[in-house]
């Protein structure tokens, strides 16, 4: 299984740019990775996802370096409603999704 | 396109008695996961289906709980006897292909099933 280690919990203002690293030292040379935001009460609910380089959509971009032991999601301009446990998933061979234990992410005014 | 269901919403039972958790998916998931958050800490995974076929049910914690998908469409989990240490909330997610191993490929969550056992 490809285990992830993210930081517990992060803090940040409104309008900063926030940057959540997650290793995950034995990724498989077929698995993407997948981060999901979950607020309380709710699902997960899926951000974005990548296989190398960069990606980028409407609310996150995604960076992995070339040996993509890591991955870096990246919110820009956080706002008050960006404050949510943020989870990193690496797909592995026997296809069952095991999630961290995420980063609590929460921004102030 | 309706989302992934899960009923009740909220369940509060007394230690001993029965509770099933049913899970709608997506209509055209293969794939069903079932996963559970304790008392606010990481959500853990419980076992996967594909279709009526359980791939993985190492997460189950004991044999009180039994998880069904019959025909391949929505599942259930039941736990009998219920403990107090079996509260917390169940999710429920679904894809159609195995997320993470294809691109674009990922989970669609229930909102869960809020379990409290007295």
């Amino acid at each position: 299984l490809a285990k992830t280690t993210q930081p517990i919990s992060m803090d940040s203002y409104e309008g900063q740019e926030v940057n959540i690293t997650c290793s995950h030292n034995n990724i498989a040379t077929n698995d993407y990775i997948t981060w999901y935001q979950q607020f309380p009460s709710q699902g997960p609910r899926f951000i974005i996802q990548g296989y190398k380089t960069k990606v980028t959509n409407e609310v996150a971009s995604l960076f992995i370096p070339a040996d993509r032991k890591s991955s870096t999601l990246s919110l820009p301009r956080v706002s008050l409603s960006d404050t949510a446990v943020y989870y990193c998933l690496v797909g592995d061979s026997n296809n069952d999704m095991r999630f961290g234990a995420g980063t609590r992410l929460t921004v102030k005014p | 396109e309706a989302g992934v269901t899960q009923f009740p919403s909220h369940s509060v039972i007394e230690k001993g008695q029965t509770v099933t958790l049913r899970c709608d998916p997506i209509s055209g998931h293969d794939n069903l996961y079932w996963y559970r958050r304790v008392m606010g800490k990481e959500i853990k995974f419980l076992l996967h289906f594909v279709k009526e076929s359980k791939q993985d049910e190492s997460g189950m914690p004991n044999n009180r709980f039994l998880a069904e998908r019959t025909g391949g469409t929505y599942s259930t989990l039941k736990v009998q006897p219920a403990e107090l240490e079996d509260s917390g909330v169940y999710f429920c997610a679904s894809s159609q292909d195995v997320p993470g191993a294809f691109d674009n490929e990922k989970l669609f969550f229930g909102s869960g099933t809020q379990l409290s056992v007295l």
